[in-house]
């Protein structure tokens, strides 16, 4: 259980083009989503958090405009990265939370990453 | 602000012998967990291990254990019996108001 699975795995686009990352929770709905972004050999770091209908919370530093976070169901969060430049370049995470669990419960799920790559 | 250090950026152990993971991590906030994840070259992150603040037993997860010591702020990882898969990048990782702060980890090499 508590499966959570990101498309796609891999991309590769062009300087000034926009990508989709999606997150989905496979076998439990998530009121609450994560992204990460990972350098190489560095840790991870929080982008932005997204509740299911409203609108994300982003991390001081972080463009808005440049990650649109999508939460628009409880399976579903999509990050898009506009107007992608090379410094874009990076591996991305999602996590979820279970609705199930209680407001004290701590679990976040994470997905397999995508590494995106802009040339 | 929280933040979580790891002193240690590479460690080594040859198999079957026990190595100790060290972190420490400095906030005002009582109520908090703790975690140990692991992230294997798939880049899948992996939950080793979890502990919350308010238990004062430390937790436990077969070969994983963790030396928890609140007052120095301390949450040190000990694996027993050192598999090869277990050579992965380790982070130490505090949670509060469900946000979670990554130390810069610490890489693992399980050797033969």
């Amino acid at each position: 259980g508590a499966v959570v699975s990101q498309h796609p795995s891999w991309v590769i686009c062009k300087s000034g083009t926009s990508v989709k990352i999606e997150c989905r929770s496979l076998d439990f709905q998530a009121t609450t989503m994560f992204w990460y972004r990972q350098f190489p050999k560095q840790s991870l770091m929080l982008m932005a958090t997204s509740n299911e209908g409203s609108k994300a919370t982003y991390e001081q530093g972080v463009e808005k405009d440049k990650f649109l976070i999508n939460h628009a169901s409880l399976t579903l969060s999509t990050l898009t990265v506009t107007s992608a430049h090379p410094e874009d370049s990076s591996f991305y995470i999602c996590s979820a939370r279970d609705r199930r669990d209680s407001g004290s419960s701590y679990e976040q799920y994470f997905g397999p990453g995508t590494r995106l790559t802009v040339t | 602000a929280q933040t979580v250090t790891q002193s240690q950026p590479e460690m080594s152990v040859q198999e079957a012998e026990t190595v100790t993971l060290s972190c420490t991590y400095d906030t005002s906030e009582n109520n908090y967990y703790l975690f140990w994840y692991k992230q294997p070259p798939s880049r899948q992150m992996i939950l080793v291990i979890r502990q919350e603040a308010y238990k004062q037993q430390n937790a436990t997860e077969n070969r994983f254990s963790v030396n928890f010591q609140k007052a120095a702020k301390s949450f040190s990882l000990k694996i027993s019996d050192s598999q090869l898969g277990d050579t992965a990048m380790y982070f130490c990782a505090f949670m509060v108001y469900s946000t979670l702060t990554f130390g810069k980890g610490t890489m693992l090499l399980v050797s033969p």
